[in-house]
């Protein structure tokens, strides 16, 4: 099936600074991205949506200038969480729509971010 | 979209055919059925989707109502490694870059 990637896995940063988290669609374009945000014990939340060549669509109450997506290929759509707080700490997770196929969602590995 | 509803959890024993109901009364004629799970600290894993129709492919099988105001999934032989977070979730029909959205789920324990 299809695979996308997330980079990094985990990481561990200090408040107030900016995190990166990279999603790739490895053997297929995606011209839409989707990011989730998982607290412990909670369902995914939909975070925003990632067009390529196009400014994302964030759901309510999610900080457009917090969360920064970038997604300038077919194949990678970035997430910068900036001037991180304890409270981001989390689980984010991408996916991203196969064209084509008959419309299932393939997820990434997820990336779990803690903010100290 | 239409909203969904399962059960908080489930046990099941191993070997034995595992049945995860949803129910999604308020269907609407283009949305599918879609399923997922979760293993723990992991991304969600796509199962199964279905229209109207029963679907079977090597994981899994899903039971559609007449009606199509629920259905199951159906682990035939459930493993340890089937213990997991089940969601169903209903969408419109495929081909459009509409986003998925999950509720609660279902946590599935699988016990030897």
């Amino acid at each position: 099936g299809a695979v996308v990637s997330q980079h990094p896995s985990w990481v561990i940063c200090k408040s107030g600074t900016s995190v990166k988290i990279e999603c790739r669609s490895l053997d297929f374009q995606a011209t839409t991205m989707f990011w989730y945000r998982q607290f412990p014990k909670q369902s995914l939340m939909l975070m925003a949506t990632s067009n390529e060549g196009s400014k994302a669509t964030y759901e309510q109450g999610v900080e457009k200038d917090k969360f920064l997506i970038n997604h300038a290929s077919l194949t990678l759509s970035t997430l910068t969480v900036t001037s991180a707080h304890p409270e981001d700490s989390s689980f984010y997770i991408c996916s991203a729509h196969l064209a084509g196929r008959t419309g299932e969602l393939f997820f990434g590995e997820g990336s779990r971010l803690t903010v100290l | 979209d239409a909203k969904t509803t399962q059960p908080p959890s489930m046990d099941c024993a191993e070997g034995r055919a595992a049945n995860l109901p949803c129910n999604h009364s308020t269907i609407s004629g283009n949305e599918y059925v879609y399923w997922y799970r979760q293993i723990h600290s992991q991304g969600p894993q796509y199962i199964i989707h279905g229209l109207k129709n029963n679907e079977t492919n090597e994981m899994a099988s899903l039971i559609i109502t007449e009606d199509r105001k629920s259905s199951t999934l159906i682990l035939p032989h459930a493993t340890l490694r089937d213990t997991a977070v089940y969601y169903c979730i209903v969408r419109p029909r495929p081909g459009n870059n509409n986003d998925m959205r999950f509720g609660a789920g279902t946590r599935l324990t699988v016990k030897p």
